[in-house]
């Protein structure tokens, strides 16, 4: 089935550590996002690539980093200088294109908790 | 910026009541939009969406109509079920490129 998968499910990570997490999608999408979830709070973009070896940051970019080398591949990265970064981390992917009406889908999130 | 105001939640309804859940937006230009549904620990999936004036999206019993005069996009259903109870974004499409921009979320209790 087409889809996109986010792994690890949930993820502990100790302060200071750098920590990947992948998203994979085999819906031959070019666009591909990286959103954040705080409970209780909406979804804030971090990073988003619209073409293979290009992204840009979005609102929230300070801490993480990504990478774009296969075009079904997004994994993000969350450094040590992500001040709180414990929350639920969205991957998406859209086709890209100059129409408005693309639909963006969405992965099962995964959660990483800094213990 | 762009921007998207829904209501603030919890709405708590009873099983078969009417449901509205508000939301208005910020834009330049001419956005889409959507509504997405979060049930518990799960990501985000696609309810309805609408790309221009006077569309309807509609899904499962869920209809929203894109009111430009009024920067609108209210989600309705006429009868909940308790198997509704989750979060509701709504969020719209930017033009220049296809970040979506999301409200804060709505979370629906529905008791049987």
């Amino acid at each position: 089935d087409g889809g996109i998968t986010q792994s690890p499910k949930y993820l502990f990570r100790k302060e200071g550590q750098n920590v990947t997490l992948s998203c994979e999608q085999n819906l031959n999408h070019d666009a591909m996002y990286w959103y954040r979830q705080d409970p209780g709070q909406g979804l804030r973009l971090i990073y988003y690539s619209q073409i293979v070896n290009d992204f840009q940051k979005g609102d929230i970019a300070e801490g993480y980093s990504v990478s774009r080398e296969k075009k079904e591949s997004f994994p993000l990265t969350v450094t040590s200088a992500q001040k709180n970064p414990t929350a639920f981390y969205l991957c998406a992917s859209s086709l890209t294109g100059q129409f408005s009406g693309n639909t963006i889908y969405f992965g099962e999130g995964s959660w990483l908790t800094v213990v | 910026g762009d921007s998207v105001t829904q209501m603030e939640g919890p709405v708590t309804l009873s099983e078969e009541a009417f449901l509205t859940i508000n939301c208005t937006y910020t834009a330049t230009g001419y956005p889409s939009l959507f509504w997405y549904v979060q049930y518990p620990g799960e990501g985000l999936q696609l309810l309805l969406k609408a790309t221009k004036a006077d569309d309807k999206g509609s899904n499962k019993g869920f209809e929203a109509t894109y009111r430009k005069e009024t920067t609108s996009f209210h989600l309705e259903k006429g009868s909940v079920q308790v198997s509704d109870s989750a979060v509701y974004f709504c969020a719209l499409s930017d033009q220049s490129f296809q970040k979506l921009v999301f409200g804060t979320g709505t979370r629906l209790l529905v008791s049987p």
